[in-house]
């Protein structure tokens, strides 16, 4: 699977957007670009997957650039309970290799 | 209510005692995966089975066992070699391995050696 690449944390204020930004130069033609939050201690929570077109569900936005080697997980509106761990992965839906993600923090 | 259980949430052993994990789901899925997470780091694939009576090594298998003996049970065994076995350990399952499908977690065990 091909490894990504993510900041390390990032702060955004309640009530804005949230952007968080994946690298995946070397995604392969048939590996989607998953993001999973997790809150401290808890089991990652799947929030959204894509393999070219940007995708939408009711906790977030992905945009995934033409070339495929980045994407961007979207909060609209985030909220106080947004603050995880927010973790891009790129698979075929087997293996998954999680990294140490972005910690997000939502300030009030 | 469909989902993952892991058991307990909390677990304390010894230094040398084999303990055993258990992990259910009641989704159908056919996918099952083990993953072991330490403090500030990600999570890594310890062992996955994509089928009953089939099972594969991720990237730190050593150490560990596995059984697939039913659909909906993927119990994980930490032996006695397994040489730093103090972690938060996750399983997860998705309808099948591969082919761009999703995989839903359990709330985690965190294992303590003593």
């Amino acid at each position: 699977d091909a490894k990504t690449t993510q900041p390390t944390s990032m702060d955004c204020a309640e009530g804005r957007a949230a952007n968080l930004p994946c690298n995946h130069s070397t995604i392969s033609g048939n590996e989607y670009v998953y993001w999973y939050r997790q809150i401290h201690s808890q089991g990652p929570q799947y929030i959204i997957h894509g393999l070219k077109n940007n995708e939408t569900n009711e906790m977030a936005s992905l945009i995934i650039t033409e070339d495929r080697k980045s994407s961007t997980l979207i909060l609209p509106h985030a909220t106080l309970r947004d603050t995880a761990v927010y973790y891009c992965i790129a698979s075929t839906g087997n293996q998954f290799y999680f990294g140490t993600g972005t910690s997000l923090t939502v300030i009030p | 209510d469909g989902g993952i259980t892991q058991s307990p949430k909390y677990l304390f052993r010894k230094e040398g005692q084999n303990v055993t994990l258990s992990c259910e789901q009641n989704l159908n899925h056919d996918a099952m995966y083990w993953y072991r997470q330490d403090p500030g780091q990600g999570l890594r694939l310890i062992y996955y089975s994509q089928i009953v009576n089939d099972f594969q090594k991720g990237d730190i298998a050593e150490g560990y066992s596995v059984s697939r003996e039913k659909k909906e049970s993927f119990p994980l065994t930490v032996t006695s070699a397994q040489k730093n076995p103090t972690a938060f350990y996750l399983c997860a399952s998705s309808i099948e391995g591969g082919t761009g499908n999703e995989q839903f977690f359990g709330p985690g065990t965190r294992l303590t050696v003593l």
